[in-house]
């Protein structure tokens, strides 16, 4: 256990359908990520927030909405997905400061129909 | 742009052996350089930083090095064992004392008993 955990660890859902995914840090961290990691690709940074603040938006589809309302959560609310966002969605959080190792948790396998 | 190269052909190696994997990067100038061990179905365990200022870091029976000028990281584990076997991931960091990293494909290790 790496002191990051991830819910739901599956997920299928539908094109038109809304869902969120949930993560927490017992880590006492002050940064939490989201990344995207497809087959054969390597990982995509999608969102970053220091401090609760988010401060990068790797261009994102707005079908993405990340939230943070404290330093312990983070969410990534789905809507409207397509097929291709099929995909590991990986929360990871760190200390906020250069060079900090990242923590990942298990992610959330998730298909779209 | 940016780009990350780590080897996408898995790496066959007898037990004993050392497994050396290469990452190299074009268009970069990281100030630090990460390595990540990922199992299946898991995310990413945070293994070894090496700073742009550092030939070598050593950690039990892993070593990277770091050569600025031929923008490479070379990443060994010395008396390998089935047990080692997994995708390895590096990760450059930027020279902005930030803390986002931009990940490379990752190389998949096979030690056969």
């Amino acid at each position: 256990e790496t002191g990051v955990t991830q819910t739901p660890r599956h997920l299928v859902m539908g094109m038109t359908n809304k869902k969120s995914l949930k993560c927490e840090q017992h880590l006492g961290h002050n940064a939490m990520y989201w990344y995207k990691q497809s087959a054969k690709k390597p990982l995509e940074l999608m969102f970053v927030y220091n401090f609760k603040e988010q401060t990068e938006n790797n261009s994102v589809p707005s079908r993405f909405s990340p939230e943070c309302p404290n330093s312990s959560h983070l969410f990534l609310h789905l809507h409207t997905l397509q097929p291709e966002d099929s995909a590991l969605y990986l929360c990871a959080s760190s200390q906020e400061r250069e060079g900090n190792e990242q923590f990942f948790g298990p992610g959330t396998r998730l298909t779209v129909l | 742009s940016q780009k990350i190269e780590q080897n996408s052909e898995a790496l066959n190696i007898q037990e004993g052996k050392t497994a050396t994997l290469t990452c190299n990067y074009t268009n970069y100038s990281p100030a630090y350089l990460q390595w990540y061990r990922q199992d299946p179905g898991r995310g990413p365990v945070f293994l070894l930083l090496i700073r742009e200022n550092e030939k070598e870091k050593r950690k039990e029976r892993l070593k990277v090095t770091f050569d600025t000028t031929l923008k490479q990281s070379l990443f060994h584990i010395t008396a390998s064992q089935p047990a080692d076997s997994a995708t390895y991931l590096c990760a450059l960091g930027p020279n902005n004392a930030g803390n986002m990293l931009t990940f490379g494909g990752g190389t998949r290790l096979m030690v056969k008993p």
